[in-house]
């Protein structure tokens, strides 16, 4: 079984601030984990992926996440928090190909001008 | 860039009323989901299709619940007396083979139901 825990439901920070969001997973097996974005009123965007090779991943819109087993988290950053980023955030893990998505609660970030 | 679309973008229908929704899945993929996401919370796994079968479903996707690939192309998800908690988004998915296994997402279909 799996399951994914993000910290925070809300998070606001200022124009240019560092952007943090945290996931923690659990697995019973390595997982494949997702960062995925909703805009306002839109469906779900993927962000970034890990899928066992580098644990430091590179996604689109300058964020990026860091696979630590040990802590057995993939949290998000961005160094600059841009106005555009103010969307909803989710976290996500699967064990095998074609497996369903479990997604944590999602993280709703506020980006103050 | 190929993507996933879904019909209607917004459905109202009555509660005991059947609904159809409809998905058009990434043309290579092979494996297909529903999603839903009620007003404020997670988006949980209703159930996932290969093969022309059912391969995993939640405890949500109860006997109201049903999928369909008709022609090859579409994918459905029919509630066949919805319920006033049946009220959500409603996100088909797909995914290839790759060891990726990125899910591709669709907008997704409000369903509201009164």
């Amino acid at each position: 079984a799996q399951s994914v825990t993000q910290l925070g439901s809300h998070v606001s920070v200022s124009e240019g601030a560092l952007v943090l969001l945290r996931c923690n997973y659990s697995s019973s097996v390595p997982p494949y984990l997702f960062w995925y974005v909703q805009y306002p009123n839109q469906g779900l965007q993927l962000l970034l992926k890990y899928t066992s090779a580098a644990t430091l991943v590179k996604g689109i819109n300058g964020f990026e996440a860091e696979f630590k087993k040990s802590e057995t988290s993939f949290h998000l950053t961005k160094p600059s928090a841009h106005m555009s980023d103010a969307a909803e955030y989710f976290c996500a893990v699967t064990l095998t190909a074609g497996n369903k998505l479990t997604f944590g609660g999602g993280t709703r970030v506020l980006v103050k001008p | 860039e190929p993507e996933v679309t879904q019909t209607p973008s917004h459905q109202v229908t009555q509660m005991g009323q059947e609904v159809i929704l409809r998905c058009v899945p990434i043309s290579n993929h092979l494996y297909f989901y529903w999603y839903r996401q009620i007003l404020g919370q997670k988006v949980e796994f209703l159930v996932s299709f290969y093969n022309n079968e059912i391969s995993e479903k939640s405890e949500i996707f109860d006997d109201q619940f049903s999928v369909e690939r008709p022609d090859g192309s579409n994918f459905t998800l029919k509630i066949r007396s919805t319920k006033l908690e049946d009220s959500a988004m409603y996100f088909c998915a797909s995914t290839g083979t790759s060891a990726y296994n990125e899910q591709f997402f669709g907008p997704g279909t409000r369903l509201t139901v009164l």
